[in-house]
């Protein structure tokens, strides 16, 4: 079945620093990638839409530049947190779709960043 | 985007005993889908429901989508320790883009109890 990689799994960081998430497709070519965050025991809130080679698509009340997401190929996108601040400590997963418009949306196994 | 909501937020049964789930939408869909989430992990679809589909059934869960009401449930059978997770449901508008973004319910945390 289709496998998406996320790493790292959890990660420390300073405030100021940057931090950057990959997500890479193991097996398909994911036309499109999706990016969440969620905080403790709430639910997933997309934070953008990329497609390969295109610029992301934010949703409203996300900051572009603080969270920068690239798609450059088929197989990975990469979310960078600028300028992390403690706020930004949360759970973030990302999700794939392939070409064939199968119906399972598939989905790395997050990472959780905590910001000190 | 707008979330759907899920109740119960939390429901603790005992081993054995059935678990319902429901969750209404608040806009029209194309898909209606199921997702576990253990603690700390990523996303496990379970089942996925079409907007011209009234139930479906795979293994122990069943799902019901109504959508003059906006709202589906899902049912656990034969409920498991292992069943114990966050479940959320979540929809799409379409496959085209812009409409295939997922949107997810509140979620409810199931704890089965051994």
């Amino acid at each position: 079945g289709a496998v998406v990689s996320q790493h790292p799994s959890w990660v420390i960081c300073k405030s100021g620093t940057s931090v950057k998430i990959e997500c890479r497709s193991l097996d398909f070519q994911a036309t499109t990638m999706f990016w969440y965050r969620q905080f403790p025991k709430q639910s997933l809130m997309l934070m953008a839409t990329s497609n390969e080679g295109s610029k992301a698509t934010y949703e409203q009340g996300v900051e572009k530049d603080k969270f920068l997401i690239n798609h450059a190929s088929l197989t990975l996108s990469t979310l960078t947190v600028t300028s992390a601040h403690p706020e930004d400590s949360s759970f973030y997963i990302c999700s794939a779709r392939g070409m064939e418009g199968n119906y399972g949306y598939t989905f790395g196994s997050g990472t959780r960043l905590t910001v000190v | 985007s707008q979330q759907g909501e899920e109740d119960p937020q939390a429901l603790s049964i005992q081993e054995g005993e059935n678990a319902t789930m429901n969750c209404s939408y608040k806009t029209s869909i194309n898909n209606l889908q199921w997702y576990r989430q253990n603690s700390g992990r990523g996303l496990v679809h379970l089942i996925l429901i079409r907007s011209n589909e009234r139930e479906k059934h795979s293994g122990r869960l069943r799902v019901t989508l109504d959508t003059s009401k906006k709202s589906s449930s899902l049912l656990i059978t034969a409920s498991r320790a292992a069943d114990t997770a966050s479940y959320f449901c979540a929809t799409d508008a379409g496959w085209n883009f812009g409409n295939e973004k997922l949107t997810f319910g509140t979620g409810t945390r199931l704890t089965i109890i051994p």
